[in-house]
């Protein structure tokens, strides 16, 4: 099945550090959603875009839904310690009747103390 | 209070045996998945029914059977289980729209291992 390659895989950073992270499609979506998954649960939605170019922000974390409707990226600001986790891109073609989301290979944040 | 709760959170079992997870949402959504996730962390959707009807069906091997009794509710039954099913299975909800999209809201997860 079609994976979405999100880059990077891996962040190293420091505390106060802005965060900036992207997913790339081979194929378009018209929604594009944004989710964390702490270690032992499950994933928590961040942010929704249903607009190519649509700019969407949710507390220090901002997310783009990218013009080719192939992209999207999010940045998080002045990172905490509770911002580690593993951040997913996940895209949907919305066609009634099939809803399926396609995830995001992830990416894994790791605050450096 | 739960919004998507599932049960068990782990589950350890052998190999050829029959095996449930249940699923429970109390958001009022038309919609519930099932999804998997290998030990490299990526999801792949597996089922999804909306209104107790399949909708999605990926390839899955029918030793799996999604059932949904109601709409608030959505099990797994995975039969003769095998080393490759040791996975985390999420279960997911979300409310069919007439516009936009749909968002999808996860469950904590259930952690089988079979051994």
């Amino acid at each position: 099945g079609q994976q979405l390659n999100q880059s990077p895989q891996s962040m190293f950073i420091q505390e106060g550090e802005d965060v900036s992270m992207n997913c790339t499609s081979s194929s378009i979506f018209n929604t594009w959603l944004w989710y964390k998954q702490d270690p032992g649960e499950g994933p928590v939605l961040l942010i929704a875009l249903y607009k190519a170019g649509e700019l969407t922000s949710n507390g220090r974390l901002t997310a783009q839904f990218g013009i080719t409707r192939k992209d999207s990226f999010l940045n998080i600001s002045a990172s905490i310690p509770s911002d580690v986790g593993i951040y997913f891109c996940a895209g949907q073609l919305r066609i009634f009747g099939n809803e399926k989301l396609t995830f995001g290979t992830g990416t894994r944040l790791t605050i450096i103390p | 209070d739960t919004a998507v709760s599932q049960t068990p959170k782990y589950l350890v079992t052998q190999m050829g045996n029959d095996k449930s997870i249940k699923c429970e949402q109390n958001l009022g959504h038309d919609t519930m998945y099932w999804y998997k996730q290998d030990s490299k962390k990526f999801l792949k959707i597996m089922f999804s029914y909306n209104n107790k009807e399949l909708i999605i069906n990926e390839t899955v091997p029918n030793r799996f059977s999604p059932k949904s009794p109601d709409k608030a509710h959505l099990n797994l039954h995975i039969n003769s289980l095998e080393l490759g099913d040791s996975a985390v299975y999420f279960c997911a909800s979300s409310q069919d729209r007439a516009a936009g999209g749909n968002e999808q809201y996860f469950g904590p997860g259930t952690r089988l291992t079979v051994t």
